[in-house]
């Protein structure tokens, strides 16, 4: 089967531009999450989606960030204004929507954002 | 809320000696836990992860690891490393929340 598809792979913008990423899940998998990787750190968790609502976006920085899941498939994340601390790795993942590996994420290449 | 704890950012072996990575973890449920592999420029792949049941879990490339509850610990093993093996090693926890990963170490093989 596919994978998550993710792109683009690499991004680089200056601060204050936007930038837009998108996230294609596995298909059939109902949850679709967003993740920041700065360099030298885990990933963290900015949103999950869950079909199309959202059930956490606990640590999204909703003054700049915003991310939508329309008709429950692929996923959009978009930064506007950037700034140079969102210099990062923007993962997507999806896990399926129940069973066993409910909780098994499956992790996309990732978005390389640099702000300058 | 759940926490993860890797002991050493970075680890050195030498090809063909043990691999250990070290986990700690902290969960108010009993949790689920994963390692994760990421290569360099690419997303992270599942190695192994303990869920119930049996508490030692064998995963890809010859990796396992053991669930001990009394020290919280799930720590990672290989017994005989592989220069393909070089990569960063994620530990993550699962709980009544969100998937929470540590810092992360990096493992690099000696020739």
């Amino acid at each position: 089967e596919a994978g998550v598809a993710q792109s683009p792979r690499y991004k680089i913008i200056e601060k204050r531009q936007s930038v837009a990423f998108w996230c294609n899940p596995i298909s059939g998998h109902a949850t679709l999450y967003w993740y920041q990787q700065i360099l030298g750190q885990g990933p963290k968790l900015l949103i999950q989606f869950q079909n199309n609502g959202v059930v956490d976006d606990s640590q999204l920085p909703k003054d700049r960030f915003s991310a939508e899941r329309l008709k429950g498939v692929d996923s959009t994340l978009k930064i506007q204004p950037a700034k140079l601390e969102d210099s990062a790795v923007y993962l997507c993942a999806s896990s399926p929507r129940a069973g066993a590996s409910r909780y098994e994420q499956f992790f996309g290449p990732g978005t390389r954002l640099t702000v300058l | 809320a759940q926490s993860v704890t890797q002991l050493g950012s970075h680890v050195s072996v030498s090809e063909g000696a043990l691999v250990l990575l070290r986990c700690n973890y902290s969960s108010s449920v009993p949790p689920y836990l994963f390692w994760y592999v990421q290569y360099p420029n690419q997303g992270l792949q599942l190695l192994l992860k303990y869920t119930t049941g049996a508490t030692l879990v064998k995963g890809i490339n010859g990796f396992e690891a053991e669930f001990k509850k009394s020290e919280t610990s799930f720590h990672l093993t290989k017994p005989s490393a592989h220069m393909s093996d070089a990569a960063e090693y994620f530990c993550a926890c699962q709980g009544a929340q969100k998937l929470v990963f540590g810092q992360g170490t990096r493992l690099t093989i000696n020739p």
